[in-house]
């Protein structure tokens, strides 16, 4: 699977958009880009995924470059409970279950 | 649907124990895994299993036995613990491959002294 590098950590203002980048320029055509969130200890949390368009669901979007080489999560008004740290993971079809996860980037929402 | 569940959430073990940590799931998923995150870093593969009677090997496998004779249950075993098994192992499940979505359940948070 594709490594991915994104920052270590951000900050928004509650309110303001988050937009989380993602580089993962060895991506192969049949992986797919994942966004998990993890929210102190608690388990990772599933966000979105796409493979070539822009997704967009009730708590995110995401953008795929049209290389596919980096991707954006955006979340579009940023909230206390969105502090977390942010992962994203690049996944093919290989048969196993295997997402490897890296550090993320910690997202802190500030007042 | 309780989704995954862990037990038990806590565990403090001296070295050389064995015990076994418990995951089910209820969302009749195939594919089940297994990971451990110690502090400040990502998770980490142990095993996974793609059904019943499957099972395999991901990153970080030594130390650690599963099997899987239910679609329902995926438990973990410690055979000898060490004090580098501290960490907290989370559970998660999908109903297939690529393209589907992991659910993952709240963690056992294991202490080795």
């Amino acid at each position: 699977d594709a490594k991915t590098t994104q920052p270590t950590s951000m900050d928004c203002a509650e309110g303001r958009a988050a937009n989380l980048p993602c580089n993962h320029s060895t991506i192969s055509g049949n992986e797919y880009v994942y966004w998990y969130r993890q929210i102190h200890s608690q388990g990772p949390q599933y966000i979105i995924h796409g493979l070539k368009n822009n997704e967009t669901n009730e708590m995110a979007s995401l953008i795929i470059t049209e290389d596919r080489k980096s991707s954006t999560l955006i979340l579009p008004h940023a909230t206390l409970r969105d502090t977390a740290v942010y992962y994203c993971i690049v996944r093919g079809n290989n048969n196993n279950n295997d997402m490897r996860f890296g550090a993320g980037t910690r997202l802190t929402v500030k007042p | 649907n309780a989704g995954v569940t862990q037990t038990p959430k806590f565990q403090v073990l001296k070295t050389g124990q064995s015990m076994t940590l418990q995951c089910a799931q209820d969302m009749n998923h195939e594919y089940m895994s297994w990971y451990r995150q110690d502090p400040g870093m990502g998770l980490r593969l142990i095993h996974y299993s793609v059904g019943a009677g499957i099972t395999d090997q991901g990153e970080v496998p030594n130390g650690y036995n599963v099997s899987r004779s239910t679609t329902e249950d995926f438990p973990l075993r410690l055979l000898s613990a060490a004090p580098s098994q501290t960490s907290v192992y989370f559970c998660a499940s999908s109903l297939g491959l690529a393209g589907d979505t992991q659910y993952f359940g709240p963690g056992t948070r294991l202490t080795v002294l």
